[in-house]
C-alpha cells in the first residue's frame, strides 16, 4: 500500500531558529514528491515539487531534499519566522497513475516569539 | 485573478439529501481534483480528472461522484449523504497532470 509518514507530528521552535521535517514514502512507481505549506482552515500553498533526479530544491528560507534510493525527503527551515506556523505536508504522486496523490499526515509547526 | 472557487464554503445538510459541491477554475488547467480532511488522518484524494471526460479514483471514493463535462468544472456529488461524510472538502487543480496545485479555499460540510 502507498504511503507518506512523516516526523515529527509536530514540533515547536523559537522564532529565529532552524527546523528540519521529515517525510518517508513508500510509493512505488515514483513521479515527484511536493511540499505544501497549509495555514489553519485554509487551502495549502505549494512551497516546493521535486522529480526523481532532483537532489535538493530550495524557495527563500525553505529547502526540500530527495533521496530517491532511500525515499526519504527532508524540509528545511532556515530563520524561522511567526508566520511559519502552519502544517507542513509532504505529497507523492505516482502509484497506478501519476494522477493519483498519497498525502502525509502533515507536520503541525510552532513558532514561539 | 488566478484562482479556484468552490461553493458552498459552508454547508449543513440532513443524511441522504443529495447535494452537490461545486468547483471552478480559471487558469485552462487540465488536472482538477478533490479531497477531504479530517483530524488525524489529513487529507486524502476522493477523485481526480487528468482532463475532460477522464476521472480516476483516488483513495476514498466511496459514496462520492464526479464528472468533468467542461475543463474548467469539476462538481462533487453527495446522492445520499451520511454523517461519516462529515469533513472539510478541497478542491485543487494544476497545469498538466498533477503538477503544482493550486488550492480552493475549501467547503465545511456537515451531515446531521
Amino acid at each position: 500500500k502507498n504511503q507518506v509518514e512523516q516526523s515529527p507530528q509536530s514540533l515547536i521552535i523559537l522564532e529565529g531558529k532552524n527546523c528540519t521535517l521529515q517525510c518517508n514514502y513508500t510509493v512505488s512507481p515514483f513521479s515527484n514528491l511536493r511540499w505544501y505549506k497549509q495555514d489553519t482552515g485554509r487551502g495549502p500553498v505549494s512551497l516546493t515539487i521535486m522529480t526523481f533526479s532532483e537532489n535538493t530544491k530550495s524557495n527563500g528560507r525553505y529547502t526540500a531534499t530527495l533521496d530517491a534510493d532511500t525515499k526519504q525527503s527532508s524540509l528545511h527551515i532556515t530563520a524561522s519566522q511567526l508566520s511559519d506556523s502552519a502544517s507542513y505536508i509532504c505529497v507523492v504522486s505516482g502509484g497506478t497513475s501519476y494522477g493519483k496523490l498519497t498525502f502525509g499526515q502533515g507536520t503541525i509547526l510552532t513558532v514561539h516569539p | 485573478e488566478a484562482q479556484v472557487t468552490q461553493n458552498p464554503r459552508y454547508l449543513i445538510t440532513v443524511t441522504g439529501k443529495k447535494l452537490t459541491v461545486t468547483c471552478s477554475q480559471n487558469m485552462n488547467h487540465e488536472y482538477m481534483s478533490w479531497y477531504r480532511q479530517d483530524p488525524g488522518l489529513g487529507l486524502r484524494q476522493i477523485y481526480y480528472s487528468m482532463n475532460v471526460e477522464v476521472t480516476d479514483k483516488g483513495d476514498v471514493p466511496e459514496g462520492y461522484k464526479v464528472s468533468r463535462k467542461e475543463k474548467r468544472n469539476f462538481p462533487l456529488i453527495l446522492e445520499s449523504p451520511s454523517p461519516n461524510q462529515t469533513s472539510l472538502y478541497f478542491c485543487a487543480s494544476s497545469y498538466g497532470g498533477a503538477n503544482v496545485l493550486t488550492f480552493g479555499a475549501g467547503s465545511r460540510l456537515t451531515v446531521l
